[in-house]
């Protein structure tokens, strides 16, 4: 079935630094992948969109990059601040009308 | 209005009652996504919706679940006979389309069976 894996560790970080999450997927091949964050009590938001004919994708502070070779995306935050703290949701396209099948999310906490 | 609204913010009912909660989309998004989040994990897709049809319900974990959006715009869960382990943050999110725009998303309702 198909599968996706984030940092299950919350990640912690000096601000100021580059923080990198990880997101892998088994068992399907998505056309795209999305990148949302959730702060607690709120619903997901959008950041970033990569196509899997895309190597990287850069927004302001926010790179990210997609292997289809390693079936692995990785989204850094460049300069982190302490507002960047949250939970950041990987979500691969299963190809199937633009429903999207999410990760565990990493929760990120950056320390001034 | 401006963003996905989702009422109730929260919701209590007892077990066995049945409950119905509302997704407002943005005005104008084609396609309506119901998602399941539990404490400490990603949504879960239950359904998705384009305009008024009912595209993808591969999602609901049992035929008390049912969704519905009538004329192409708000939508409804029902989830009928509550069970505990219904409780979680049910997320609507919605848009002009997925596979260029991303969603956009509600608060949610809390739903807590007791």
């Amino acid at each position: 079935s198909q599968k996706i894996e984030q940092n299950s560790e919350a990640l912690n970080i000096q601000e100021g630094k580059t923080a990198t999450l990880t997101c892998n997927y088994t068992n399907y091949s998505p056309a795209y992948l999305q990148w949302y964050r959730q702060d607690p009590g709120r619903g997901p938001v959008f950041l970033l969109l990569i196509r899997e004919n895309e190597k990287e994708k850069r927004k302001e502070r926010l790179k990210v990059t997609f292997d289809t070779t390693l079936k692995q995306s990785l989204f850094h935050i460049t300069a982190s601040q302490p507002a960047d703290s949250a939970t950041y949701l990987c979500a691969p396209s299963p190809n199937q009308g633009g429903k999207l099948i999410f990760g565990q999310g990493t929760e990120l906490s950056v320390k001034p | 209005g401006a963003g996905v609204s989702q009422s109730p913010r929260y919701k209590v009912a007892k077990r066995g009652q049945d409950v119905a909660l509302r997704c407002d989309p943005i005005s104008g998004h084609v396609s309506l996504f119901w998602y399941q989040q539990a404490l400490g994990q990603g949504p879960e897709f239950l359904t998705y919706f384009q305009n008024e049809a009912q595209l993808d319900k591969s999602g609901l974990p049992s035929d008390r679940f049912f969704a519905e959006r009538p004329e192409g715009s708000v939508s409804t869960l029902k989830i009928q006979r509550t069970q505990q382990e219904d409780s979680a943050v049910y997320l609507c999110a919605s848009s002009p389309d997925a596979e260029v725009y991303g969603y956009t998303f509600g608060s949610g309702t809390r739903l807590t069976v007791v």
